[in-house]
């Protein structure tokens, strides 16, 4: 069955460190993957998008690789800040048009002062 | 830019009431807007695609006539929560894609049925 996978454990880290957030995805083949951060009682928000051909995107702090053979995506934030502090969901393009995003359940990354 | 609203932000009902929840592109027309569920700690959920001027696609296990879906305009979809139950509490997000890939997120709006 296809499967979407982010830690369920949330990630605590010390502000200035990077943090790292890991989505693992099976049987499935998708063009591309987004990452979004999702407050407490808001919708979320989008911040990138990597295609199938690209290792690697950068945006400000944040960077996300993009690896077909393991089927992962790693999420970065550089010099993480308190205000870093969300949920992230890594969401795939589903195939069968209107381009459905299929969404892991997120990841809870808590940054310490 | 790419600004989608919700309304309302909040409703707390009876049970066996409907509720209409409103999902609106502010600054931009998207012939397709997406319909969300998320309950507590879990992922969002879709339940439906809606495409302007067209009937609504349903996810798999989602009820067409409890969840009606109306797309009318470029800029407008509403979603309509008949009879209302308290398994039907939830958080409802909406989504508009704009062209391209990207989808563009409500703030959400939170049902509580009693």
């Amino acid at each position: 069955s296809q499967k979407i996978e982010q830690n369920s454990e949330a990630l605590n880290i010390q502000e200035g460190k990077t943090a790292t957030l890991t989505c693992n995805y099976t049987n499935y083949s998708p063009a591309y993957l987004q990452w979004y951060r999702q407050d407490p009682g808001r919708g979320p928000v989008f911040l990138l998008l990597i295609r199938e051909n690209e290792k690697e995107k950068r945006k400000e702090r944040l960077k996300v690789t993009f690896d077909t053979t393991l089927k992962q995506s790693l999420f970065h934030i550089t010099a993480s800040q308190p205000a870093d502090s969300a949920t992230y969901l890594c969401a795939l393009v589903s195939s069968g048009g209107y381009n459905k995003l299929i969404f892991g359940a997120g990841t809870r990354l808590a940054v310490h002062p | 830019g790419a600004v989608v609203s919700q309304h309302p932000s909040w409703v707390i009902c009876k049970s066996g009431t409907s509720v209409k929840i409103e999902c609106r592109s502010l600054d931009f027309q998207a012939t397709t807007m997406f319909w969300y569920r998320q309950f507590p700690k879990q992922s969002l959920m879709l339940m439906a695609t809606s495409n302007e001027g067209s009937k609504a696609t349903y996810e798999q296990g989602v009820e067409k006539d409890k969840f009606l879906i109306n797309h009318a305009s470029l800029t407008l979809s509403t979603l309509t929560v008949t009879s209302a139950h308290p398994e039907d509490s939830s958080f409802y997000i909406c989504s508009a894609r704009l062209a391209g890939d990207t989808q563009y997120f409500g703030p959400g709006t939170r049902l509580t049925v009693l």
